[in-house]
């Protein structure tokens, strides 16, 4: 079966600063990836979705990921936070019958 | 494209009652998912309706229920409700298309049992 780890809980940088959102995944076959964004009180927004076709995976406002198939990793990065970016991430996997299965989400803080 | 619509946004429920709640796909999606979402539990796959026919189910009771109309808005229903059940349900539709079938989610519908 498949499953997401989210290494962290939650993570904290300054404004300005890399952001780092860690995502290790399981799965039995090639997988499609996907990084989500849910601010307070919202619904969930796609913020990038790798499906094989390259292994650097650009999304919206400015994050990127890159799929390592050797260290079954997907890690999100953005060089430069912004205080818009505070928000929970979800990193998910689909699995053969195209169901999501969620991590458990990462809380990212930006300090002024 | 209008985006993922769900109503009610908010709900105030209490143990026993029952409730519906709706959502309404892009236009031109036939697959719409629900997921349950609490601090607890994350969030978990209920289940998948395409063309008015329930296709995955995750591991919910019988409680949790849903159909699909022709025009591919979704309802799910729960009965008998219990003070676990206050979460976020979130509604999210694909157009089951492509290696990579993006769901796009609605802004969910806030229920709370008291």
């Amino acid at each position: 079966a498949q499953s997401v780890t989210q290494l962290d809980s939650h993570v904290s940088v300054s404004e300005g600063t890399p952001v780092l959102l860690r995502c290790n995944y399981s799965s039995s076959y090639s997988p499609s990836l996907f990084w989500y964004v849910q601010h307070p009180n919202k619904g969930l927004q796609l913020l990038l979705k790798y499906t094989s076709a390259a292994t650097l995976v650009k999304g919206i406002n400015g994050f990127e990921a890159e799929f390592k198939k050797s260290e079954t990793s997907f890690h999100l990065t953005k060089p430069s936070a912004h205080m818009s970016d505070a928000a929970e991430y979800f990193c998910v996997v689909s699995d053969k019958a195209k169901n999501f299965v969620f991590g458990p989400g990462t809380r990212l803080s930006v300090l002024p | 494209k209008a985006g993922v619509t769900q109503t009610p946004r908010y709900l105030i429920k209490t143990r026993g009652q029952q409730v519906t709640l709706s959502c309404s796909p892009i236009s031109g999606h036939r697959s719409v998912s629900w997921y349950q979402q609490t601090p607890g539990q994350g969030l978990q796959f209920l289940f998948e309706y395409f063309s008015e026919t329930q296709r995955n189910k995750g591991n919910f009771p019988g409680r949790f229920s849903g159909r699909q109309f022709s025009n591919s808005r979704s309802e799910m229903n729960v009965s008998t409700l219990e003070l676990g059940d206050s979460a976020l349900y979130l509604c999210a539709s694909s157009d089951r298309q492509g290696a990579a079938d993006t769901q796009y989610f609605g802004p969910g519908t806030r229920l709370t049992v008291l």
